[in-house]
């Protein structure tokens, strides 16, 4: 799976929006970009993916780039609730690669009033 | 919502006891994935598995880790004999091809 990379950390206001980058350079045509974030203590909880399209749901925005090299998730209202480590992965989803996620580092959002 | 499941919550045991983890994966959900997280080394992959089928183990120490699944519903992660170093939150997940749900995890210290 190809590797990614994100800023180890980032601030964001409360009620402002949150966008946090993620480079994947070396993604291939196969790959989707999947996000995860785990709240302190507890397990990684699933957010978002994508495969070239942008998209959306009720927690976020995935904006992937042309190129598909680079993406951004995006948390539109941030609330200290999201205070937490964000993932962002790139992975094969076919039955051959088991759908294992490979996390890195990710990055820690910390939300302020 | 339909939930992972574990147990325990948190175990402390002395060093060379063993040491068992359930999971009660998703109902329906075929494929169960097991990590561990720790400070140091952070979310690792150790195995997992397809329609109760070890399909790639190879995250794991073999010489004192074995993981089984009996039946759909339940997910063993055992450890024997422990160490200090096996400190860390187990974490297991379950999905069905698409994105995995991950339990509360287990807090492992070992003494």
């Amino acid at each position: 799976d190809a590797k990614t990379t994100q800023p180890p950390s980032m601030d964001c206001a409360e009620g402002r929006a949150a966008n946090l980058p993620c480079n994947h350079s070396t993604i291939s045509g196969n790959e989707y970009v999947y996000w995860y974030r785990q709240i302190h203590s507890q397990g990684p909880q699933y957010i978002i993916h994508g495969l070239k399209n942008n998209e959306t749901n009720e927690m976020a925005s995935l904006i992937i780039t042309e190129d598909r090299k680079s993406s951004t998730l995006i948390l539109p209202h941030a609330t200290l609730r999201d205070t937490a480590v964000y993932y962002c992965i790139v992975r094969v989803a076919n039955s051959n690669s088991g759908y294992a996620l490979n996390f890195g580092k990710g990055t820690s959002l910390l939300v302020t009033p | 919502d339909a939930r992972v499941t574990q147990t325990p919550r948190h175990k402390v045991t002395e060093m060379g006891q063993e040491v068992t983890m359930r999971c009660q994966p998703i109902l329906g959900h075929n494929t169960v994935f097991w990590y561990r997280q720790t400070m140091m080394q952070g979310l690792e992959l150790l195995a997992y598995f397809r329609n109760r089928a070890p399909l790639d183990d190879s995250g794991m120490p073999k010489d004192r880790f074995s993981a089984e699944m009996p039946d759909a519903t339940l997910a063993t992660l055992k450890i024997q004999p422990s160490e200090p170093r096996d400190s860390a939150v187990y974490f297991c997940a379950s999905g069905l091809g698409g994105p995995s749900t991950f339990g509360s995890g287990t807090r492992l210290t070992v003494v």
